[in-house]
């Protein structure tokens, strides 16, 4: 069965700093790939997606995430943490296209930006 | 424009009892999803609607859990007999129903059901 593995439940940075949060997919077809952001009392909302095109994904508020066939990989990274990006980041992977987009998500990974 | 809505927004039932959770999509899209969202967990698929049926139920844990769309718009998910092991965040999505490539889900805030 196809799953999504994100390393590491909650992720630390200060302000200003590198992140990044780790995505693994197993299946030997790549899948489309999706990161989705989780504030509080709010729903999913969508950051960036891979649909084969270009592997390097542009997304909102300055993410952005790196398709790796060979490592079946999705890494979501920024350069400099915002106090704002504290929130709950999941990974997603769809194998399905068109209309119909079955949604198989990672347990998730927490954010916490300190000063 | 306006969002996915759901309601309520909380539900707090006793074991056995029947609830019912409300979704109403984006106007003009034909696709919608629920997903559950258990504590600690990532959103599982439960049940996806194409217009008004539902075309792959294959998420929904046992014959408990129902869900219907009869106008292709508002869904509603049924619970029957619950349990507390049902207690999670229900989420509902949607989505136009495009070629080429995945069509972007768009969240509700999700409907927290407490199973006491």
């Amino acid at each position: 069965a196809q799953s999504v593995t994100q390393l590491g439940s909650h992720v630390s940075v200060s302000e200003g700093a590198l992140v990044l949060l780790r995505c693994n997919y197993s299946s030997s077809v790549p899948p489309y790939l999706f990161w989705y952001v989780q504030y509080p009392n709010q729903g999913l909302q969508l950051l960036l997606k891979y649909t084969s095109a270009a592997t390097l994904v542009k997304g909102i508020n300055g993410f952005e995430a790196e398709f790796k066939k060979s490592e079946t990989s999705f890494h979501l990274t920024k350069p400099s943490a915002h106090m704002s990006d504290a929130a709950e980041y999941f990974c997603a992977v769809s194998y399905s296209s068109g209309g119909y987009n079955k949604l198989i998500f990672g347990a998730g990974t927490r954010l916490a930006v300190h000063p | 424009g306006a969002g996915v809505s759901q309601t309520p927004s909380n539900k707090v039932t006793e074991k056995g009892k029947y609830v019912e959770l409300r979704c109403d999509p984006i106007s003009g899209h034909t696709a919608l999803y629920w997903y559950r969202q258990s504590l600690g967990q990532g959103p599982e698929f439960l049940i996806y609607f194409q217009g008004t049926g539902a075309a792959d139920d294959s998420g929904l844990p046992n014959d408990r859990f129902f869900a219907v769309r009869p106008e292709g718009s508002v869904s509603t998910l049924k619970i029957q007999r619950t349990e507390r092991g049902d207690s999670a965040v229900y989420l509902c999505a949607s989505s136009l129903s495009l070629s080429g490539g995945p069509s972007t889900q768009y969240f509700g805030p999700g409907t927290r059901l407490t199973v006491l």
